[in-house]
């Protein structure tokens, strides 16, 4: 969706670097989130926000951070990558009219991460 | 806790036949039910979700889910599949009592000419 942005689109870091991953959306949606995609584990939710001051722990926060620096960006850091955060990461975005519950999210087309 | 369970990796059929994708779910309360696809180097893409009422629900690109609550499952459908239907597709389920949206681990469907 061209409406939610995610830069890098691929990165190679080594074992140890700090990383960050920022994700930018033009919806106007308050809540963001992040997931990683691993094959065969589908999407897992790392943390997510509900505002810019509201930031939550998702399944698996280990190792990862978060900062929400305006309505509009969201960003992930690694704080000191190892081998088994390869993978797949999405930002999505999802609307809080009519409940937030029943609104479906919008992803960014994610960021392919290795760490060697 | 609520989860979401995608018995087949692979779903393999032939142009012009029908599709189905299956889903069940477990949650605590109502479920909130979502199908999304992705296609290569993308995205999730929402195709359709069950909130309430009718248990037919219809979606993007000729899709349509039955909710089946008895049975716990929210089975994807297409009457006629598209070679550009092949993707891969997920399930995913809320309830009332978490922020969070729960996945699947995806099937991945391929339409064969």
């Amino acid at each position: 969706d061209a409406d939610v942005t995610q830069t890098p689109r691929n990165r190679i870091t080594k074992t140890g670097k700090r990383i960050m991953l920022e994700c930018s959306q033009t919806k106007g949606h308050d809540r963001m989130y992040w997931y990683r995609q691993d094959p065969g584990l589908g999407l897992r939710l790392i943390y997510y926000s509900f505002d810019v001051k509201d930031i939550n722990k998702g399944e698996i926060s280990d190792g990862y951070s978060v900062s929400r620096q305006a309505q509009a960006k969201f960003s992930l850091s690694l704080e000191s990558a190892i081998p088994n955060q390869t993978a797949l990461y999405f930002c999505a975005t999802s609307d809080v009219t009519g409940g937030d519950i029943y609104n479906e999210q919008f992803f960014g087309p994610g960021t392919r991460l290795t760490v060697l | 806790a609520q989860s979401v369970a995608q018995p087949e990796d692979q779903v393999n059929v032939a142009e012009g036949n029908p599709l189905t994708v299956k889903c069940t779910y477990s949650v605590s309360g109502n479920p909130y039910l979502f199908w999304y696809v992705q296609y290569p180097n993308r995205g999730l893409q929402f195709l359709l979700k069950y909130i309430t009422g009718d248990n037919l629900v219809k979606g993007s690109y000729g899709f349509e889910a039955e909710f089946n609550k008895s049975q716990t499952s929210f089975h994807l459908k297409k009457p006629s599949a598209l070679v550009s239907d092949s993707a891969l597709y997920f399930c995913a389920v809320r309830d009332m009592e978490r922020s969070d949206m729960r996945f699947g681990a995806g099937t991945r469907l391929t339409v064969k000419p």
